[in-house]
């Protein structure tokens, strides 16, 4: 079982350009989330979604994007990438809001 | 907006001691959980609590939640060094919208 997979594992970028992070998920989970980890700062939610088809803002959405157009699927695109956004990404599934949520094992981004 | 604060952010144990990790928010919720991080890795689940008064155990970790004083405790009972790791609560705000506290930072001692 892959679980949810992410991809790239690290990534550096320069101040200004865009990329999409990707995040897959085998478990036909409903629900996906994408967090952002920084030092003493544990997990703030970016944006989530309950199903396809349909998204929501976290607690720190601004400069990200994201799409759900199929299940297994949710990619975070940042549209122009600045020095703040230097970070660990995890994305994160689950069966229902009554379920804990299966991590990936986290994309490192740097931006230059 | 939800806030969650942990308490203590670091704690040092010797082993075969016993410890209380607190887990405070401030809105009202009835869905909590505990993760594990351990360094350079990704988060595993360690409980879901889902109702005022549940309890939950796992070898040496024992779980609770009091949703009327928005209060979960992670207890460790008899500390061993594989339980040294980073210890997330995480409350469900809003349907899948969770906050995170900041992590408590365990390290046991020999």
């Amino acid at each position: 079982n892959a679980g949810v997979t992410q991809t790239p594992k690290f990534q550096v970028l320069k101040t200004g350009q865009s990329m999409t992070l990707q995040c897959a998920q085998d478990m036909n989970h409903e629900y996906m989330s994408w967090y952002r980890q920084d030092p003493g700062m544990g997990l703030r939610l970016i944006h989530y979604s309950v199903g396809a088809g349909i998204t929501d803002q976290g607690e720190v959405p601004n400069g990200y994007n994201v799409s759900r157009s199929t299940t297994e699927d949710f990619p975070l695109r940042l549209l122009s990438a600045a020095p703040s956004q230097t970070s660990v990404y995890f994305c994160a599934s689950s069966a229902s809001a009554h379920q804990p949520q299966h991590f990936g094992d986290g994309t490192r981004l740097s931006i230059l | 907006e939800l806030k969650v604060e942990q308490n203590p952010l670091f704690l040092s144990m010797q082993e075969g001691k016993n410890y209380t990790i607190y887990c405070n928010y401030s809105t009202t919720s009835d869905r909590l959980y505990w993760y594990r991080q351990d360094p350079g890795k990704s988060l595993e689940s360690l409980f879901v609590l889902l109702s005022n008064g549940a309890v939950k155990q796992e070898g040496r970790l024992m779980a609770s939640l009091d949703t009327k004083a928005r209060l979960s405790t992670l207890h460790i009972t008899a500390a061993v060094h594989d339980l040294s790791a980073t210890y997330f609560c995480a409350v469900d705000y809003n349907n899948n919208d969770m906050r995170f506290g900041a992590g408590t930072r365990l390290t046991v001692k020999p």
